[in-house]
């Protein structure tokens, strides 16, 4: 069955910029029904919506973020990517990658990686 | 944005009992022109990734078990956990998919009593 899985790394400086990738097995990324989103989960609080990207290439991102945030894919590699700038302690949290229905919501998720944010 | 609120923030229930979760949208999440809500519940146990349970407010993902259930419409939803099972324990998020961007409630955890 479909699964995503996220990779980069576990440790940022605040001011630097964060890159992850999510490669998604068992599935086309190029499905045209899908979208393939990010979402955060800072420690011990709730969920934040990210942004979402279409194989296409069309993307959409969370206004909070908008200013911070790129996420990008590959289809000949079967990923997609995100890119968050100007880090600060606030930006640490579990990253996950989802797989998101046309409708809107996400019905597979990846396990999440955690990401903190110290010099 | 469309803030969701949750009610209780946390609640202990008793092995076999009922649970019940409330969701509040700000504004209604009802699309008129297919009469469906917008909204789904995800269940989260501990290290683990978020699970979709229900989408359109009250369709059951596959695989999940019929003690759950979802109702509600416009901006007040319900998750029922008819007789809780000790693999229920986690914590349970409403999410509004009408607008974007999607928004979260804060999380509801279940525990047991």
């Amino acid at each position: 069955q479909l699964q995503l899985q996220e990779s980069g790394p576990g440790l940022v400086k605040p001011s630097e910029t964060l890159s992850l990738t999510c490669t998604v097995s068992g599935g086309s990324i190029s499905d045209t029904y899908y979208y393939w989103d990010w979402i955060r989960q800072p420690p011990g609080k709730g969920l934040e919506w990210i942004g979402s990207i279409h194989y296409s290439g069309s993307t959409y991102y969370n206004p909070s973020l908008k200013s911070r945030v790129t996420i990008s894919v590959d289809t000949s590699k079967n990923q997609f990517s995100l890119r968050l700038n100007s880090l600060t302690a606030a930006d640490t949290a579990v990253f996950h990658c989802a797989r998101r229905d046309k409708w809107g919501y996400m019905d597979v998720w990846g396990k999440g990686t955690t990401v903190t944010v110290s010099s | 944005d469309i803030v969701m609120t949750q009610s209780p923030d946390s609640l202990a229930v008793s092995l076999g009992e009922r649970a019940t979760i409330n969701c509040k949208s700000s504004q209604s999440v009802l699309y008129n022109s297919n009469n469906r809500n917008y909204l789904a519940w995800y269940q989260q146990k501990p290290g683990q990734p978020p699970k979709l349970l229900f989408y359109w407010a009250s369709t059951r993902e596959s695989g999940v078990p019929d003690r759950f259930s979802g109702s509600g419409s416009g901006t007040d939803f319900t998750l029922t956990i008819s007789s809780l099972q000790a693999e229920d324990v986690a914590v349970y998020f409403c999410q509004q998919y009408y607008s974007t961007p999607p928004t979260f409630g804060q999380g509801t955890k279940v525990e047991i009593k």
